[in-house]
């Protein structure tokens, strides 16, 4: 069994600023861990992905992420916030070997970009 | 490739009704998923196909939910004698065998039960 714990409902950060969004995950077997983007009236989309190898990660739009496996975290960030940032973000897991019973979300960090 | 399809985008209902939801998956995926997702929550996993066989269900999903992919291409979910608590967001989602956990997501059907 998998579940995401996301901290922070609402995160507000000034534009140019750090974007820190956490997830941390518990999963019974090594995990596969995603972060996902919706921005409005739009559907889900993948943002970066671990599986295995490099725990840093990047994705699109300069995110990035860290696989630390001794704090089950899978931190999103990204150095510089731009105002079309501002979004819906997910931390989702699978089980490693396939995900055939679908990802477990997280409840969602909704993103500000303040002016 | 004109990404994942979904229809109806919105759906009002009364309360007792049937209703369907259609998807249309990208063609080479054959993997598909239905979500369902209410305010202030994320993406529920109600059912899985591969091609279209259903090889994993949510027991989230009532025996008022039935879901087809027939000949392993669109899908249908369907609710019969719809409660107001279906209300939500239903999610159709494709992924290729060789990229696990990579989703493609519709943009959604809205439900609303009155």
């Amino acid at each position: 069994a998998q579940s995401v714990t996301q901290l922070g409902s609402h995160v507000s950060v000034s534009e140019g600023a750090l974007v820190l969004l956490r997830c941390n995950y518990s999963s019974s077997v090594p995990p596969y861990l995603f972060w996902y983007v919706q921005y409005p009236n739009q559907g889900l989309q993948l943002l970066l992905k671990y599986t295995t190898g490099a725990t840093l990660v990047k994705g699109i739009n300069g995110f990035e992420a860290e696989f630390k496996k001794s704090e089950t975290s899978f931190h999103l960030t990204k150095p510089s916030a731009h105002m079309s940032d501002a979004a819906e973000y997910f931390c989702a897991v699978a089980p490693s070997g396939g995900g055939a019973d679908g990802l477990t979300f997280g409840k969602g960090t909704h993103l500000i970009i303040q002016p | 490739d004109t990404g994942v399809s979904q229809n109806p985008r919105h759906k009002i209902t009364k309360r007792g009704q049937n209703v369907t939801f259609r998807c249309d998956p990208i063609s080479e995926h054959n993997r598909l998923y239905w979500y369902r997702q209410t305010l202030g929550q994320g993406p529920e996993f109600l059912t899985y196909f591969q091609n279209e066989a259903q090889l994993e269900k949510s027991r989230l999903l009532s025996d008022r939910f039935s879901a087809e992919r027939p000949k392993g291409s669109f899908s249908t979910l369907e609710i019969q004698r719809t409660e107001q608590g279906d209300s939500a967001m239903y999610l159709c989602a494709s992924s290729a065998d060789t990229k696990p956990g990579e989703l493609f997501f519709g943009e959604g059907s809205r439900l609303t039960v009155l």
